[in-house]
């Protein structure tokens, strides 16, 4: 099993659409949990922290359940320049210091 | 977050040969890593640099094929070794803040083995 594990997608959703991804953790000791963003050809760039009680930021919303170990990112209102790879981020827990585990990533293809 | 470049950009290598990228940071940081992305792949950690002290590779990878210098706290270098065409592959330095685990990227290097 994956340490990190997402839907691959490709997401295909209109502008001005809700969509929402999930990503699942296997590592239970984790603490800090994240999303990056990838763009075609770039680097990956951090779009949001995952805090225990949940958090949004603008259109993003992402949430933590720890019992479950999953963690959601929505996106409400999408625009054409979500059109990206979303990656789910998860640090392997208090003996790995910084280290940290990617998923394999979710494409969002926003259309017009 | 930290400026981060990295050269070269691209590169085109025969097999057998060697290639060196260097990561270069605007500000002092305790950590970098070293990445892999492959084709179509998500990012897999090839190692750890700490300055001062030798770098921690993951399972999979080894010093001789892809050994790192970290002479100061802005610097770093990676060198893939004895190319082969599996090795192609977009390499990206991360470093991370004391205390967090937010990294931040560079540009990568995209190299193909020919």
């Amino acid at each position: 099993r994956k340490e990190v594990e997402q839907d691959p997608g490709p997401f295909n959703v209109p502008e001005g659409a809700t969509v929402a991804f999930n990503c699942t953790y296997s590592n239970s000791a984790s603490q800090s949990f994240f999303w990056y963003r990838q763009d075609c050809r770039k680097e990956p760039k951090l779009l949001m922290s995952v805090y225990s009680s949940g958090n949004e930021d603008g259109r993003f919303t992402a949430q933590l359940n720890r019992a479950s170990q999953y963690i959601s990112l929505l996106i409400r209102d999408s625009k054409l320049s979500d059109s990206a790879t979303y990656l789910c981020v998860v640090n392997r827990g208090y003996s790995s210091a910084s280290k940290i585990i990617f998923g394999s990533g979710t494409r969002l293809s926003i259309r017009p | 977050s930290a400026v981060i470049s990295q050269k070269p950009s691209r590169d085109i290598c025969q097999r057998g040969t060697s290639l060196t990228i260097q990561c270069q940071v605007d500000s002092q940081v305790t950590m970098m890593f070293w990445y892999r992305q492959q084709p179509g792949q998500s990012l897999t950690l090839i190692a750890t640099a700490n300055q001062g002290s030798e770098a921690t590779y993951e399972s999979g990878f080894v010093i001789d094929k892809f050994p790192i210098s970290r002479p100061n706290l802005t610097f770093s270098t990676l060198t893939v070794s004895n190319m082969s065409p599996e090795d192609s592959s977009i390499y990206l330095c991360s470093v991370a803040g004391p205390g967090t685990y937010e990294q931040y990227f560079g540009p990568g290097t995209r190299l193909t083995v020919t």
